[in-house]
């Protein structure tokens, strides 16, 4: 099983808050990413990273933003939070090259009312 | 545009019982196919991955197919059990950029039931 990590796994906030959520990896992995998913929909591309002070915006529109200032954390942060943004967030890291296999952490399922 | 099309979207069957889940893909150029299994509210676990070269790969009860000429791929359960009640994901790969960019379908949503 991989080693990434996701806090909270549940967060119920109102509308306006500025939110981060945590992402953290112990297996090294110069990549990293941030999906969003809503129920019985695909997965899309929010925001990656290729390595510590490198990030880059996904497939997929998002107020949100990103930092990577340590190889393991890569936080998402919300300034105000609204119920468009109310969705399940996956994080997710991997190696450079090689078959380029995505490793998942267990999501943050968060609601916005 | 690049798409990843599965089918059924949902599925339920008796415990015991075997499957068969359906990708086709538009992924080009190609690099690699994977199948995740996402349980209720937790992230995607890679079940197998194939190269263009590879046509089938096995994992336990798992077995996924593919033919990069059709471009179609297929995930076989054997002799279900409960704890294989999932969404299972097909995942492609492509070789065109270096940040190893994936084009994931909605996924089929299995129900195995006892």
């Amino acid at each position: 099983e991989a080693d990434i990590y996701q806090t909270p796994r549940y967060l119920v906030i109102g509308t306006g808050k500025k939110i981060t959520l945590e992402c953290s990896q112990t297996m090294g992995h110069d990549k990293m990413y941030w999906y969003q998913q809503d129920p019985g929909m695909e997965l899309h591309l929010i925001h990656y990273s290729y390595g510590v002070n490198s990030t880059e915006k996904g497939d997929l529109s998002s107020e949100s933003t990103v930092s990577r200032i340590r190889t393991e954390h890569f936080p998402l942060t919300l300034e105000s939070a609204r119920p468009s943004h109310t969705s399940q967030y996956l994080c997710a890291s991997g190696l450079a090259g090689g078959t380029d296999t995505q490793y998942f952490g267990p999501g943050t399922r968060l609601t916005v009312l | 545009k690049n798409q990843v099309e599965q089918s059924p979207q949902s599925l339920i069957i008796l415990e015991g019982k075997n499957c068969t889940l359906q990708c086709n893909y538009t992924v080009s150029p190609f690099s690699n196919l994977r199948w995740y299994k996402q349980d209720t509210g937790r992230g995607p676990v890679s079940l197998t991955i194939m190269t263009f070269s590879e046509n089938t790969k096995s994992n336990g009860r798992y077995t996924a197919t593919l033919d990069a000429d059709t471009k179609q791929s297929s995930l076989h359960i054997t002799a279900s059990q409960l704890s294989d009640s999932a969404s299972y994901i097909c995942v492609v790969s492509d070789r065109g950029s270096t940040l190893g960019r994936l084009y994931f379908g909605r996924g089929t949503q299995l129900t195995v039931w006892p």
